[in-house]
């Protein structure tokens, strides 16, 4: 079956515009959570969906924004882009999302969104 | 800081080798994952051990878990050019409402030398 689609995989913005990334599940699979990847800090929850409520979100001002759909698809959004929000965003979907990880729950992850803020 | 600490930070060997990194958290966990990320792509899951599981084996990767040092160890054995990538644990954090997240490490970048 087809694995986590993001898309588009490149994008280039200049500071101040806003930008909305997308995300397709695996097929089944409720639970939706953004991780943004740079080189100084790492990988770094971003927030987390699942049948379309926000349920948990990370440490990320409030420029950082996301919604679910009803068929699962994810969008992430981030307004008034500055240069440190150049990172690779990834997207990852599960079928119980991070409550599921007590029972050993899968996380599959998208090749990602490569953001270059100028 | 992040839950999950990788060592080495970056590690190179000739193909046929072994490879073994090490991840350090420090919470208690559920579980703990191991991932792999090729350059500028996603991350793909390799494993999965449990916090009552102390060893695991899924074709050439074995993985270990000591929850008493809070450390799990990766172990790649006969490398291939292929297994060139990063390597990250991740850990599951709770967070206020009851559910959880995962902490990544800083991860480990292999190089296999043909």
């Amino acid at each position: 079956k087809a694995g986590v689609t993001q898309t588009p995989r490149y994008l280039i913005k200049t500071r101040g515009q806003q930008v909305t990334l997308s995300c397709s599940p695996i097929s089944g699979h409720r639970s939706v959570s953004w991780y943004q990847q740079t080189p100084g800090q790492g990988l770094q929850f971003l927030f987390e969906y699942f049948s379309e409520t926000q349920r948990n979100k990370g440490n990320f001002p409030g420029r950082f924004s996301g919604r679910q759909f009803s068929n699962s698809r994810s969008e992430m959004n981030v307004s008034t882009l500055e240069l440190g929000d150049s990172a690779l965003y990834l997207c990852a979907s599960s079928l119980y999302g991070t409550r599921g990880l007590l029972t050993g729950n899968t996380i599959y992850f998208g090749e990602g969104s490569w953001l270059t803020v100028v | 800081s992040q839950q999950g600490e990788e060592d080495p930070q970056a590690l190179s060997i000739q193909e046929g080798e072994n490879a073994t990194m090490n991840c350090s958290y420090k919470t208690s966990i559920n579980n703990l994952q191991w991932y792999r990320q090729n350059s500028g792509r996603g991350l793909v899951h390799l494993i999965l051990i449990r916090s009552n599981e102390r060893e695991k084996h899924s074709g050439r990767l074995r993985v270990t878990l000591d929850t008493s040092k809070k450390s799990s160890s990766l172990l790649i054995t006969a490398s291939r050019a292929a297994d060139t990538a990063s390597y990250f644990c991740a850990t599951d954090a709770s967070l206020m409402d009851s559910s959880y997240k995962l902490i990544f490490g800083s991860g480990t970048r292999l190089l296999v030398r043909p």
